[in-house]
């Protein structure tokens, strides 16, 4: 599979933003997407980049550039229901998914 | 309606049983994937289906063996697991593949299979 790399774990408090950094392999990549995991659920689409730029989707924005490998989702006006794992998705090859390291978020009063 | 049915939810088997995971969509859906979940770690891709026909099988093990009857069912048939296959089996779908991609995976809640 293809290796998709992201902080381990990022604390911030409520009211904040926070942003939440992947980097990844470019051989075959057609896209990333973003998805939020809640302990003891299924994985939930927030977002994706096709194209270079930014994408925003409420108080969600994520961002590709594919010249540096790299993409982020920011996440603005904290809640503490945003406390969750968050997983960047890069899509290769078409409809190939591989999902990076992940990232526990901790949201603080 | 935008779900993905996956059962059982729990599972518990033996390492000489036979068992089969389920996963549903009427989405519309003509990809299919089967993932695979430890504690604490990202989803793995095992198994993507397209059009019904397996297009990846990312070296999973013979003891894992999907099957596509239809467009918009999707098992997976365990035999002769190991205990380090117990896990959260997560079923997902996605638009067709040749209507472009909007890098969405649907993902059923899972099912959690224990291997004694």
């Amino acid at each position: 599979g293809q290796s998709l790399e992201q902080p381990s774990e990022v604390t911030a408090v409520e009211g904040a933003i926070v942003q939440i950094n992947c980097t990844y392999q470019t051989s075959g990549f057609y896209g990333l997407s973003w998805y939020q995991q809640h302990d003891g659920g299924a994985p939930t689409f927030l977002s994706y980049n096709g194209l270079d730029g930014l994408e925003e989707t409420g108080r969600f924005s994520s961002f590709l550039s594919r010249s540096d490998s790299y993409g982020y989702l920011l996440l603005q006006e904290l809640q503490m229901k945003d406390s969750a794992s968050y997983f960047c998705a890069g899509e290769y090859n078409f409809n190939k998914f591989y999902f990076g390291s992940g990232t526990k978020l901790n949201v603080k009063p | 309606d935008t779900e993905v049915t996956q059962t059982p939810k729990h599972l518990v088997m033996g390492m000489t049983n036979k068992k089969s995971l389920k996963c549903e969509q009427h989405m519309g859906h003509r990809a299919m994937y089967w993932y695979k979940q430890k504690a604490k770690k990202p989803p793995e891709l095992m198994f993507v289906y397209s059009y019904e026909k397996l297009s990846i099988n990312e070296s999973v093990p013979s003891r894992f063996s999907p099957e596509c009857p239809n467009s918009s069912l999707l098992n997976l048939h365990l035999h002769a697991l190991q205990p380090e296959d117990s896990a959260l089996y997560l079923c997902a779908s996605s638009q067709e593949p040749d209507r472009g991609t909007t890098g969405e995976l649907f993902f059923g809640e899972g099912s959690r299979l224990t291997v004694l």
